[in-house]
């Protein structure tokens, strides 16, 4: 049974460019969450996907986007980027949104802005 | 979601209980205590959680005082591979899945 999968696994932009991540839910979770977790920090919320929408976000610029495709994989897109958007991308899934399920979280992406 | 503190780093000799603190003084009623845990240059991995009762599972067990303001997760037989920082996170009843992490424990396991 495959778990969260991310890709790419590194990525290196220059400011001002476009990105934009992939995450793939563990079987039979219809839940993605990302977080952002810049270095020596714990991981920062950003949003959570669930049937297609936007369920919460976190305190993120617009310049954060995201989508959740039919078979519940995710993305995630980071507009205009700044040099202090480098850091970990994760990516995370669980059944269904509730308050009690754990969360599964992917290796991550890593991106670094030049 | 309410904050929690831990200390910012540990020492455990292998083979000896871990034991992380962790205080919530200001949680509510109806919100449960997380441990997930990270090891380096990997995402976190969910280790347990509770609300009231004590839990045990494969890998530790929880404990929650009865004013449920202060909680500890014990590694009974600590490894090299449990070298982590470890985040204790309480979840509100509208997260829905949204984790709120600190700055976590760093736990380092020594031979």
């Amino acid at each position: 049974d495959a778990g969260v999968t991310q890709s790419p696994t590194h990525l290196i932009k220059t400011r001002g460019q476009q990105v934009t991540l992939r995450c793939s839910p563990k079987s039979g979770h219809d839940t993605v969450s990302w977080y952002q977790q810049a270095l020596g920090q714990g991981p920062q919320f950003i949003f959570q996907y669930y049937e297609e929408e936007e369920r919460q976000r976190g305190n993120f610029p617009d310049r954060f986007s995201g989508h959740q495709f039919p078979n519940y994989s995710s993305e995630l897109n980071v507009n205009a980027l700044l040099l202090g958007d480098s850091a970990l991308y994760l990516c995370a899934s669980s059944p269904r949104p509730s308050r009690e399920n754990e969360q599964f979280f992917g290796p991550g992406t890593r991106l670094t802005v030049l | 979601d309410a904050k929690t503190t831990q200390p910012p780093s540990m020492d455990c000799a292998e083979g000896r209980a871990a034991n992380l603190p962790c205080n919530h003084s200001t949680i509510s009623g109806n919100e449960y205590v997380y441990w997930y845990r990270q090891i380096h240059s990997q995402g976190p991995q969910y280790i347990i959680h509770g609300l009231k009762n004590n839990e045990t599972n494969e890998m530790a067990s929880l404990i929650i005082t009865e004013d449920r303001k202060s909680s500890t997760l014990i590694l009974p037989h600590a490894t090299l591979r449990d070298t982590a920082v470890y985040y204790c996170i309480v979840r509100a009843p509208t997260s829905y899945g949204k984790l709120t992490f600190g700055q976590g424990t760093i736990l380092t396991v020594h031979p």
